[in-house]
This record gives structure tokens, sequence and C-alpha cells, in this order.
């Protein structure tokens, strides 16, 4: 089994301040690594597919990046509405796993 | 607009079964593989099990391989998951999910959830 370690578990932010979120692999994915946002008592959304793909009517300020094993998400100039909890999935191989999260919190 | 609609959930004591469905519409249903994915109360999400557009590729956790069995009914545009033997690690919120295309393994819109709970 593929193992996603995601760092930082929490981070508390300003608005405008830009966020960076990384996920690493246990072993090389290539680039089947996607990054689900979740608002509270809401379900996921997806933000980006394959690394650095975004998915439709994702805002711009959502970026990411990597390959491999390391992974990363970035928020530019963070807004209040971005207060969830952050995941990224692995589909390279069964079975498909996520990370534990990081939980962003808007000061 | 894509919806998915889950129902089936409710209290159910260890060892028994229950059959969650999953109710698709806004989109062409056998075009797309699905997946069912949960999330343990105040937890992280688990993928459980998938489904391709014919059912012809199928694929479990192995925290529910021989317990669980995924199905879907085209005609019906709905997903199963039918849950035997369930066990208190078995309690979560059951989303469906689908993928983007008919053996896709990433999920680009989810349902609002259905909650089992495992206890006697």
């Amino acid at each position: 089994e593929i193992v996603l370690t995601q760092s930082p578990d929490f981070q508390s932010v300003t608005p405008k301040e830009k966020v960076t979120i990384t996920c690493r692999a246990s072993q090389s994915i290539g680039s089947s690594l996607h990054w689900y946002q979740q608002k509270p008592d809401q379900s996921p959304k997806l933000l980006i597919k394959y690394a650095s793909q975004s998915f439709s009517g994702v805002p711009s300020r959502f970026s990411g990046s990597g390959s491999g094993t390391d992974f990363t998400l970035t928020i530019n100039s963070l807004e209040a509405e971005d207060a969830a909890t952050y995941y990224c999935h692995q589909s390279s191989s069964l079975p498909y796993t996520f990370g534990q999260g990081t939980k962003l919190e808007i000061k | 607009e894509v919806q998915l609609v889950e129902s089936g959930g409710g209290l159910v004591q260890p060892g028994r079964s229950l059959r969650l469905s999953c109710a698709a519409s806004g989109f062409t249903f056998d075009d797309y593989a699905m997946h069912w994915v949960r999330q343990a109360p105040g937890k992280g999400l688990e993928w459980v099990s998938g489904i391709s557009w014919n059912s012809g590729s199928i694929g479990y956790a192995d925290s529910v391989k021989g317990r669980f069995t995924i199905s879907r009914d085209n005609a019906k545009n709905s997903l199963y998951l039918q849950m035997n033997s369930l066990r208190a690690e078995d309690t979560a919120l059951y989303y469906c999910a689908k993928s983007p295309w008919r053996g896709g393994m990433l999920f680009d819109y989810w349902g609002q959830g259905t909650l089992v709970t495992v206890s006697s």
C-alpha cells in the first residue's frame, strides 16, 4: 500500500497569505496525485488532478506541482472561504489511498 | 447538474448486513466509473471500492475485501454497496463518488453521504 504523508497537519494563516501544503508518497506514483478540499460538514471537492491540472471551476489561486514522490498544493492570496481540510490522493495503484489531511484555519 | 444521492445508511448491529444505494442524475451514468469512499467520524478519507463503467473492473480496500460487494445497474443509473459482516470500525459516512471517465480512479463529484453506524 502506498502511504501518503501530508505536512503540515494544521496551519493557521491570515488572508492574502500564500500557503503551501506538501504530500509525500512512500514510493513513486508518477503524476497520479490529486487534491481535494473539504469544508466543515460538506463533501470533498476536487481541486487539482494529476498533480497540476486544475479542475473545472476551481479558482486560479489554487495550483499543484510535483511528480514521483513529492507534491505541492499552493494557494496564492488565501481567502477566508479557503478554510477547510485538504487531502491528497493517489490513483497509481490499488488500494487507492489518501493523505491524513491538512487543516487550514483562517486567522 | 451532476447529482449523487446516497441512501440506505442507519444503525446496525455488528455482524449484520446493510445495502447502500446511490442514485445518479445529470450525466450519462454508464460512461463513468463509480466509487465508494468513507469517512469515520472526525477522521480522514478512505477509499472503499470502485467499479468501472461496465462492471468489468472492480476493486476493494483490504479492510472490506470479502465482506463488501460493489455493483451497478446502468439501466437504473444506480450504484450499490452490499455490506456484510459489519464491524464497529465500519462506522462512517459513506460517499458515492463519480470518476471523470470509464475506468477512472479519481473523484470529480461526490454525494452528500449516508451515515452507517455499527453498534450493539
